[in-house]
């Protein structure tokens, strides 16, 4: 699976959007990108993936530039609750013949201030 | 709802002993992992599982094995515990990707963690 690279730590401001960028420079064409998030003392959870185009649910939205070298996670209106570390991952898709192992990053610490 | 449960929230073991970690889920998963975690160091995959009695190494296996022996359950087994095994260590499964049609793999769900201290 390809590595991802992510910023370390971010803040952002109640009620404002909060972007999370990642960079995964050596995707392949069947990786998918998925993010996950973890909540202080809490197990990690799924938030979003995608393959090349941009996908949204309710918990964010997640941009994928066209050559799908790098993506970013917008939770449009951060809360004090998304105070995280969030997990960018890209991952082969079913049908390879992988495995389906998981592999995690050292994630980007959200800090969202009032 | 989707349920990854892990035998015990704390844990205090002496250095030599044998641990079992136990992880138990409800959703019919093929894919079972175990991570450690660590300050600054993220989420370190130790071993995972595809199937009963399939197993493969993560990036961190040394000194842990680990069992598979019913589809719903897998064991993490410290053979004798150190000191440096300190540690959360996270459960996670999730559905196997090979011979299902073409798509995402679906998402993993993580049990709570269990803190395990070695003194």
């Amino acid at each position: 699976d390809a590595k991802t690279t992510q910023p370390p730590s971010m803040d952002c401001a109640e009620g404002r959007a909060a972007n999370l960028p990642c960079n995964h420079s050596t995707i392949s064409g069947n990786e998918y990108v998925y993010w996950y998030r973890q909540i202080h003392s809490q197990g990690p959870q799924y938030i979003i993936h995608g393959l090349k185009n941009n996908e949204t649910n309710e918990m964010a939205s997640l941009i994928i530039t066209e050559d799908r070298k790098s993506s970013t996670l917008i939770l449009p209106h951060a809360t004090l609750r998304d105070t995280a570390v969030y997990y960018c991952i890209v991952r082969v898709g079913r049908g390879s013949g992988n495995t389906g192992k998981l592999i995690f990053g050292q994630g980007t610490t959200l800090q969202v201030k009032p | 709802d989707v349920k990854v449960t892990q035998s015990s929230r704390y844990l205090v073991k002496r250095t030599g002993e044998k641990v079992f970690l136990e992880c138990v889920q409800d959703m019919d998963h093929e894919n079972m992992f175990w991570y450690r975690q660590d300050p600054g160091l993220g989420l370190r995959l130790i071993y995972f599982s595809y199937d009963v009695k399939m197993k493969e190494k993560g990036d961190i296996p040394e000194g842990y094995s680990v069992s598979r022996e019913k589809k719903e359950r897998f064991s993490l087994i410290l053979e004798s515990a150190s000191t440096n095994q300190t540690s959360m260590y996270l459960c996670a499964s999730s559905f196997y990707a090979k011979g299902r049609a073409r798509g995402p793999n679906t998402e993993a769900f993580f049990g709570q963690g269990t803190r395990l201290t070695v003194v």
